[in-house]
C-alpha cells in the first residue's frame, strides 16, 4: 500500500514570501507525482505534475523531485493571499491502476 | 466546456437508507473515478471506470457500496444501508484515456447520514 506523507500545517507565510510545501512517499518505484490545490469548500484541481528528478517551473510554482530521498516539494514564489488553500500531494496507485493516492494535504495561509 | 457535474450537491439521509450519487464527466473523458474525502483528509480512492467497466474497485469499503457506468458516460455510486460513518464528501473525477493522472474533479456531493 503506497503512502504519501505531508505536514498538515497550517503553514503561514507573509504575502510576497516563498511558501515551501513538502511531501514524502513510501514507494521507491513511483515514477510520477502530482500537486493538487483545494480551496476551502471546493474540489481539488491539478496545478503541477513532475516525472523526473530536478525542478519543474510553471509561473510562480516550482515542483522539485528527489527520487533518491523519496521527496517531492512545491515552492510558491511571491505568495499571494489567493494562494491560501490546502495543497495535496498525490502519486499513482499500485498495480497499474490509474487511481491516485493522496496525502492529507498541507493547509497554506498567505497573510496580506 | 462544461466541467464534471455531480448531483445532488448535498444529501441528508437516515441511517439504514439507500442513496444514489450521480456524476456526469467531461465530454470525451473515458476514465471516471470516485473518491471519498473526510474532513482534514485527502481524497480516498473508491472505484475507477474505463469506459463502461470498473477497472479497479479495490477502494470500495464493503459490499454496501456499488457503482455503475452503463453507457460509458454518467456514473452512479450507490450506497445501501447507509451508516453514520459513510458521511463524507463524495468526489467524482474524469480524465482523458492517455492522461489518467490529470484528473478533473467535480464539486462533490456532501453526504450526511443521521
Amino acid at each position: 500500500q503506497k503512502e504519501v506523507e505531508q505536514n498538515s500545517g497550517p503553514l503561514s507565510v507573509p504575502e510576497g514570501a516563498i511558501a515551501s510545501l513538502n511531501c514524502t512517499y513510501s514507494d521507491r518505484g513511483s515514477q510520477s507525482f502530482f500537486w493538487y490545490r483545494q480551496y476551502s469548500g471546493k474540489s481539488p484541481e491539478l496545478i503541477m505534475s513532475i516525472y523526473s528528478n530536478g525542478d519543474k517551473e510553471d509561473g510562480r510554482f516550482t515542483a522539485q523531485l528527489n527520487k533518491a530521498s523519496q521527496y517531492v516539494s512545491l515552492l510558491i514564489r511571491d505568495s499571494q493571499p489567493s494562494d491560501s488553500a490546502t495543497y495535496l500531494c498525490a502519486v499513482p496507485g499500485t498495480g497499474g491502476s490509474e487511481k491516485l493516492v493522496f496525502g492529507k494535504g498541507t493547509k497554506l495561509t498567505v497573510n496580506p | 466546456g462544461a466541467g464534471v457535474s455531480q448531483t445532488p450537491s448535498n444529501k441528508v439521509t437516515e441511517k439504514g437508507k439507500y442513496v444514489e450519487l450521480r456524476c456526469d464527466p467531461i465530454s470525451g473523458h473515458t476514465a471516471l473515478y470516485w473518491y471519498r474525502q473526510s474532513l482534514g483528509q485527502g481524497p480516498e480512492f473508491l472505484i475507477y471506470f474505463q469506459g463502461t467497466g470498473a477497472a479497479d474497485d479495490s477502494g470500495l469499503p464493503n459490499d454496501r457500496f456499488f457503482a455503475v457506468r452503463p453507457e460509458g458516460s454518467v456514473s452512479t455510486l450507490k450506497i445501501q444501508r447507509t451508516e453514520r460513518g459513510d458521511s463524507a464528501m463524495y468526489l467524482c473525477a474524469s480524465s482523458l484515456y492517455f492522461r489518467p493522472y490529470e484528473q478533473y474533479f467535480g464539486p462533490g456531493t456532501r453526504l450526511t447520514v443521521t
